[in-house]
């Protein structure tokens, strides 16, 4: 079946440094891939999305690449702010499956100034 | 107003009350979800409603009862609810043959 399996958090860094986030899937067919924030007391929203293999989303200095030979879609962004702090969710949307978001567990980010 | 509005942000409510969760969507999308969210647990989907229609139920307790009368509001109603229905619970909308849904905030529901 499909799943999305994303590295555990937290995850603390400083202002200013280099991000990754983990994320690999499975998947049958070629699904959309999606991340999305949740900030602190709020819903989530629509960070990036990718929709075929070697796409790139891109927002906010976030990026990831939809790699279908490794089956990842790692979020990375080149420097924090400390407004970055939230719950970062990867998804997939397999067009097959009632078209139902699949999410991984989410993994929490906290910058510090 | 844009986007997807729930109100209230906030409810505790006891065992025996009944009470109503409310979804609004403004972006003239035509497919609305309940999502339930917990603490170190994925998102669960509850209920997804397409063109109206409820078209999917995922095992949840009749105690949770969802209405959609019509595409841009949503309701979730709830009776006897237990302590470990406390949770933060989403509504989403969508554009059916599109990717990509728009959350609201949440209500965070806790039962005592």
């Amino acid at each position: 079946g499909n799943s999305v399996t994303q590295m555990e958090g937290p995850v603390t860094l400083s202002e200013e440094a280099f991000l990754t986030i983990n994320c690999t899937y499975t998947a049958t067919g070629y699904p959309s891939l999606f991340w999305y924030v949740q900030y602190p007391g709020e819903g989530l929203q629509l960070l990036l999305k990718a929709t075929k293999a070697d796409d790139k989303g891109s927002n906010k200095g976030f990026e990831a690449t939809y790699r279908k030979e490794t089956t990842s879609f790692h979020l990375e962004k080149g420097s924090v702010q400390v407004s970055d702090s939230a719950v970062y969710f990867c998804a997939l949307l397999n067009a097959g499956n009632n078209r139902k978001l699949i999410w991984g567990l989410g993994t929490s980010l906290a910058v510090n100034p | 107003e844009t986007g997807v509005t729930q109100t209230p942000r906030h409810l505790v409510m006891g065992m025996t009350n009944k009470k109503s969760l409310k979804c609004e969507q403004h972006l003239g999308h035509n497919a609305m979800y309940w999502y339930k969210q917990s603490a170190k647990k994925p998102l669960e989907l509850m209920f997804v409603y397409s063109l109206e229609e409820r078209v999917e139920n995922n095992s949840v307790p009749s105690r949770f009862s969802p209405e959609c009368p019509n595409s841009s509001h949503l309701f979730l109603h709830l009776h006897t609810l237990q302590p470990e229905d406390s949770a933060l619970y989403l509504c989403a909308s969508s554009q059916v043959d599109r990717a990509g849904y728009t959350f609201g905030s949440g209500t965070r529901l806790t039962v005592v």
